[in-house]
Parts: C-alpha cells; structure tokens; sequence
C-alpha cells in the first residue's frame, strides 16, 4: 500500500514564474492538506481539499491554489513565484475532513527559487 | 506571530532515561493538540493528541500532559530509546480547524 505521494521531490524556479506540485493521497483518504515548510521552522497550513472543494485555508495569499480531482489526487498551484515561496511542500491525506489523528505526510516537494 | 512555540530547538537524554518536550501557546481558544514526529528526508507521523477536556493522555511510553491555566503542554517519553531519535512537533487548533504548528524540538537519544 503506497503511502502518499508527491512530484517531482525537487524543483528549481525564477521569481515571477509559476509551478504545478502534485500528491496523490494514502488510499483509502479521501481529504488532502497542504504545508509549506520554511527552513527552521514547522510546517504551515495552506488549505484543505475535501469533495473537491477547498474547504479550510490558512494566510497564504490568493497567488496560491489548488485543486482536487475526483480519484482524490490534488495540486497545488503557485502563480508569480517570490524568493519567500522557496521552502518545502508537504500535502498530506486524512480519511476526512479534520481527522488530524488520521493525516499521513508526503515526503515533499522542495521549491527553490532563485 | 507565532501562536505555538517550542523553545527549546534540541534536546539531548541518555537511553532508558526521560525525555520530556515541551510546547508554549499563546491563544485560549485552542482547544484541540497533537505530537507529531518526523525522521529526516520524511513527512511528519502522528504521535499523540489530547483534547482540552482533559489534562493527560497516555499512548505507551508516551504521554501527553495539558495545562490549559499555564498554556503548555508535554511530551513525556519513558524508557527513551535511539530510535526516538527525531524532530518533534507540537500542534493546535480551534474546534479541529486550521492546525497551527510549532517550530519543533529535535530529540537525540544517546546510547
């Protein structure tokens, strides 16, 4: 049983370009969550995806979105890329909705842009 | 402003002895905590949480001590054992929305 998923592990980008990260959930999970992980610090809350729907969003500006499909999968989306966004993107799938006991992380995507 | 805070960025404990991590938050309406652990070059794994109707939760050599008058909580680990060995998150909410991570504790357990 795969665990969840995300690609690529490692993307490089310039500012004011925009980037597509990808997860796709623990199977049987039905919600995903998405975190960036500056250096140094803990992982902070973007949103949530459940039914296909954003569903809870935590301060990250409107440059970030996202989107889940009906297998579950989701994306994340950073448009006008900052030299601030560069940090690592956790997604993380849960069996529903708030079931924070339930969420199992990815292994990331680390950002960089230059 | 960092509602969550571990203030101590590395903890270093024998084998067979106590680890005991702690974690500071500053807004009352939490009301819902979690451990989380998280081993290098992988995602964050849950551990424990506590609601905040109680003030202790036991999982195994794990235990999760909250004092809501003070706004800390604890993580205790007893025996600690090298595989322990991890960074720890500590993590809030508000009726289970919006999980607010701390900067996390990174534990070496000495053989």
């Amino acid at each position: 049983d795969a665990g969840v998923t995300q690609s690529p592990t490692h993307l490089i980008k310039t500012r004011g370009q925009q980037v597509t990260l990808r997860c796709s959930p623990k199977s049987g999970h039905d919600t995903v969550s998405w975190y960036q992980q500056a250096l140094g610090q803990g992982p902070q809350f973007i949103f949530q995806y459940y039914e296909e729907e954003e569903r809870q969003r935590g301060n990250f500006p409107d440059r970030f979105s996202g989107h889940q499909f009906p297998n579950y999968s989701s994306e994340l989306n950073v448009n006008a890329l900052l030299l601030g966004d560069s940090a690592l993107y956790l997604c993380a799938s849960s069996i529903r909705e708030y079931a924070w006991e339930t969420q199992y992380f990815g292994p990331g995507t680390r950002l960089l842009v230059l | 402003d960092q509602q969550v805070k571990q203030n101590s960025p590395s903890l270093s404990v024998q084998e067979g002895r106590i680890s005991i991590l702690n974690c500071d938050y500053t807004n009352s309406m939490f009301d819902y905590f979690l451990w989380y652990k998280k081993y290098p070059a992988e995602g964050p794994t849950f551990l424990i949480s506590i609601s905040s109707i109680k003030d202790k939760n036991e999982d195994g050599r794990f235990t999760v001590f909250l004092n809501k008058s003070a706004k800390h909580l604890s993580l205790h680990i007893v025996p600690s054992q090298p595989g322990d060995s991890a960074v720890y998150f500590c993590a809030a909410s508000v009726e289970r929305i919006k999980l607010i991570f701390g900067t996390g504790t990174l534990l070496a357990v000495q053989p």
